[in-house]
């Protein structure tokens, strides 16, 4: 079956846009994961989902950033008044794991931001 | 805090070579570890995690609780191993989020 998916795979932004990232995860797939990857550096978490619920919304770095998730399947991740320091690779992944237990996390392509 | 430290930006080795990628790890309870790949042009993948102690694409890696470490070591480079790898670790807390090291490049050269 398909991946998980990332649109759009390239966004460049002027600073103080607003600008909205798409993840579709594998179908079934309850945990959904944001992580944003910074040039020359590892993957570095954002923000988690178990279905719509929001459960852990620790790594995201300021309240510019906002993720949803209604209908537990669909994520979207808005960056508002985006700054240069937001510039950075944002990779959406997937796990039909639940809290208690660990299943592997399938990840998307990625959206590559670059805020001028 | 959990933390994942991978010493090595890059290594370059010839094929044929044994490669051998460090990663190191501090967390107070038992976590899982995790040895994740990233191809050229391709997304990241997991290659291998401690608890399946397996072995794929000829790479082991053997966690060790008293050092903290989870290296990864293949006996023989090949030129396909040519990629991104990224040592992580999962808590069990927030939906197993997981922590990544910051990568090492591996070049294995002809």
């Amino acid at each position: 079956g398909a991946g998980v998916s990332q649109s759009p795979r390239y966004k460049v932004a002027k600073r103080g846009q607003d600008v909205a990232l798409r993840c579709d995860p594998i179908s079934g797939h309850v945990s959904l994961f944001w992580y944003q990857q910074a040039l020359g550096q590892g993957p570095e978490f954002l923000t988690y989902f178990q279905n719509e619920a929001q459960l852990d919304k620790s790594g995201l770095p300021s309240d510019r950033f906002f993720a949803e998730r209604p209908e537990g399947s669909v994520s979207t991740l808005k960056i508002q008044r985006t700054q240069q320091e937001d510039s950075a690779v944002y990779l959406c992944a997937s796990s039909s794991a639940t809290q208690s237990s660990y299943n592997e996390q399938f990840f998307g392509p990625g959206t590559r931001l670059t805020v001028l | 805090a959990q933390r994942v430290t991978q010493p090595e930006k890059l290594l370059s080795v010839f094929k044929g070579a044994p490669v051998e990628l460090k990663c190191n790890y501090s967390y107070s309870g038992s976590p899982e570890l995790f040895w994740y790949v990233q191809y050229s042009r391709q997304r990241l993948q997991l290659l291998l995690r401690h608890i399946s102690r397996e072995s794929i694409k000829g790479f082991t890696a053997d966690l060790n609780k008293g050092e903290t470490s989870f290296h990864l070591k293949k006996p023989f480079a090949q030129e396909e191993d040519s990629a991104m790898y990224y040592c992580a670790l999962s808590g069990g807390a927030a939906g197993n989020k997981l922590t990544f090291g910051g990568g090492t490049r591996v070049l294995v050269k002809p």
